[in-house]
């Protein structure tokens, strides 16, 4: 079945504790994005990878990493993580864009606590 | 600027009713057009898209959306709601900027809520 995973799906921590939250995706597809989901904001882009090795700022990444070593998988990866960024992640992923446009597919969803 | 605005909120039915979410977009080059709907506790799933063409999509579920470029809508529409489709309901365009990131700009959604 193709699908785009995330673990965990719930994660409870506390400030400063490193953390990554996995995002794997079997459509052999090479563009994935993260995005945060907050009340009265929407969903809002963090980053981005075009491809194996190419990664790029979206509207929020302060306070994320990524990165991409391998086609199927983007981890996101919060170093000190912050009350702040509590928050709902999705990852998306779609095949590569030649002029147009292609359909997204987001995982499950990460609900993540920061104490 | 890029922006997409869901006017409604919320909004109630009665089960059987017909429905119409409204969506709202600014962007200047031709637009990619999206529904998706999150149900509690789940993740996103695309109803129905827009990349050109007839104006008048179908989709999954039972749900349709017509683009207006006139009015820039992408209004999503359902002839009989059922319970089932008690859910949030985003609307997106996606948009291409430099280093041809394909990111969606999001509405903030409109939850529907179904009577019996």
């Amino acid at each position: 079945e193709a699908q785009v995973t995330q673990n965990p799906r719930y994660l409870i921590t506390v400030t400063g504790k490193k953390l990554t939250v996995t995002c794997s995706q079997n459509m052999n597809h090479e563009y994935m994005s993260w995005y945060r989901q907050d009340p009265g904001l929407g969903l809002r882009q963090i980053y981005y990878s075009m491809n194996v090795e190419v990664t790029d700022k979206g509207d929020v990444p302060e306070g994320y990493k990524v990165s991409r070593k391998e086609k199927r998988n983007f981890p996101l990866i919060l170093e000190s993580p912050s009350p702040n960024q509590t928050s709902l992640y999705f990852c998306a992923s779609s095949l590569r864009f030649s002029g147009g446009y292609n359909e997204q597919f987001f995982g499950p969803g990460t609900r993540l606590t920061v104490l | 600027a890029q922006s997409v605005t869901q006017p409604d909120i919320h909004i109630t039915v009665s089960e059987g009713a017909s429905l119409e979410l409204r969506c709202n977009y600014s962007y200047g080059a031709t637009p990619y057009l999206f529904w998706y709907v999150q149900s509690p506790g789940q993740g996103l799933q695309l109803l129905l898209k827009y990349f050109s063409g007839d104006t008048l999509v179908q989709g999954i579920k039972g749900f349709e959306a017509e683009f207006k470029r006139s009015q820039s809508s992408f209004n999503l529409r359902k002839p009989s709601v059922h319970w089932s489709d008690a859910a949030e309901y985003f609307c997106a365009v996606g948009i291409s900027n430099a280093g041809n990131n394909r990111k969606l700009i999001w509405g903030l959604g409109t939850s529907l809520a179904v009577n019996p």
